[in-house]
């Protein structure tokens, strides 16, 4: 199946600092990307999504931007709070099929 | 709506019992997932289901059974725990739009298991 390659696995900032987190593929026919955020103890929840025809979306302080030729699409959030800490996953879905294919995941921690 | 839920939160087991892990979406989602979660490992496909009476393996199927009797649940079935199986596991529902567009799963708040 196809395969998402996601870094870093853990990125640790001061509060106020900006944080990316990068994800990429190989398979083009990728359509819909999903970015989740996991809180500890919890299920996954999406937090932003990206579709093929779109570049760049943004809701407040989470921004996703998505590089089609290149395959890769890269999740910002500026501004960051102790809230954000967190696990953060990128997923990734192709054409009609109903399996999405999530990254490893990125450990986010936001100090005070 | 509770979304999609799953019970129990914790599970201890010995090495060959069998259980179930339940879940249940009350929105009306055509799709549902069991996902296992390890340790630097992210989400790991066990069964899927497209519809009630529709099921098929995912990545890691091997120890587990589903079924999907009507639209709001898909237990999970552990045959013979294995400490292998020692886990976080969380299932997920989503839904097509009108369009035929599949959008975001939506998460039941997991089931830690340990088998020992």
């Amino acid at each position: 199946g196809e395969n998402v390659e996601q870094h870093p696995s853990t990125l640790s900032v001061q509060e106020g600092d900006s944080a990316v987190i990068k994800c990429t593929y190989s398979d083009s026919a990728s359509n819909y990307f999903p970015w989740y955020k996991q809180e500890l103890g919890k299920g996954p929840q999406l937090i932003i999504d990206i579709r093929s025809n779109v570049g760049e979306k943004k809701d407040q302080r989470i921004a996703v931007t998505l590089n089609k030729t290149a395959k890769h699409f890269s999740l910002h959030i500026t501004e960051t709070q102790p809230e954000d800490s967190a696990v953060y996953f990128c997923a990734l879905r192709s054409g009609g099929s109903y399996i999405p294919t999530f990254g490893r995941g990125t450990s986010l921690i936001v100090h005070p | 709506n509770a979304g999609v839920t799953q019970t129990p939160k914790f599970q201890v087991l010995k090495t060959g019992q069998s259980m179930t892990l339940q879940c249940a979406q009350d929105m009306n989602h055509e799709y549902m997932s069991w996902y296992r979660q390890d340790p630097g490992m992210g989400l790991r496909l066990i069964h899927y289901s497209v519809g009630a009476g529709i099921t098929d393996q995912g990545e890691v199927p091997n120890g587990y059974n589903v079924s999907r009797s009507t639209t709001e649940d898909f237990p999970l079935r552990l045959l013979s725990a294995a400490p292998s199986q020692t886990s976080v596991y969380f299932c997920a529902s989503s839904y097509s739009s009108s369009s035929g567009r599949i959008n975001e799963q939506f998460f039941g708040p997991g089931t830690r298991l340990t088998v020992l």
